[in-house]
């Protein structure tokens, strides 16, 4: 069974902080994929990034970096100098190959950012 | 820029009403999805339609729960009757066809509170 787990229910943090996210996941396939979603208060889940099983290179963009490792079966995402902007809830989630885009969630991680 | 139409924003009813909500997907998206976001966690996949065709439903609960996209366009998610626990943010996406792993694109969602 494919399982989908952030730890972290809450992180407060002052601005211009870092902060990272942590997710860890669980899955039997060798081919599979993981995203991050931020969703906002007005309630839309944003696209961030997916990653495939077979690249484990970490990727930044702008601010934000994600470092994806299997040996931990772990894919956690850093917001770099965070703003406020930052603030909303994001998902990890993780879809096996040819699985027609079913998304497995995890329970969401919400992210204060104060000023 | 195209977005993920949904209706009504928000719906209150009473136990054991009928209720739906109304999805219209980014233009030539012929992949729809309806997930059900419980108040604390992640969405959950309900029901993923391959333009008219139903591909997974296996989460859905059809004593209660019906889903229709009759024309492989917009489509329509029904509760009857509503209980308490369908208090929830129903989330429809899209997203293209033909691809193994999809982008998907989420609107923003319709909260229903059931009394």
């Amino acid at each position: 069974a494919q399982k989908v787990t952030q730890a972290q229910t809450e992180i407060s943090v002052v601005e211009k902080e870092d902060v990272t996210l942590d997710c860890v996941y669980e899955t039997r396939d060798t081919t599979y994929y993981l995203f991050w979603y931020k969703q906002p208060p007005s309630g839309e889940l944003v696209f961030l990034i997916r990653r495939n099983s077979f690249d484990e290179q970490n990727e930044i963009s702008g601010r934000y970096s994600w470092n994806f490792q299997k040996s931990t079966s772990s894919f956690n995402f850093t917001i770099t100098a965070s703003q406020v902007v930052d603030s909303a809830v994001y998902f990890c989630a993780l879809e096996v190959y040819n699985q027609g885009g079913k998304l497995i969630f995890g329970q969401g991680t919400e992210l204060s950012v104060k000023p | 820029e195209a977005e993920v139409a949904q209706s009504p924003r928000y719906k209150i009813t009473e136990k054991s009403q009928a209720v739906a909500f109304w999805c219209d997907p980014i233009s030539g998206h012929a992949t729809l999805y309806w997930y059900r976001q419980i108040l604390g966690q992640g969405p959950e996949l309900l029901v993923q339609f391959q333009d008219e065709s139903v591909v997974d439903d296996s989460q859905l609960p059809k004593d209660r729960f019906s889903a229709e996209r009759l024309k492989g366009v917009d489509s329509t998610l029904k509760i009857q009757p509503a209980e308490l626990g369908d208090s929830a943010m129903y989330l429809c996406a899209s997203s293209l066809a033909g691809l193994a792993v999809r982008e998907l694109f989420f609107g923003e969602g319709s909260r229903l509170t059931v009394l």
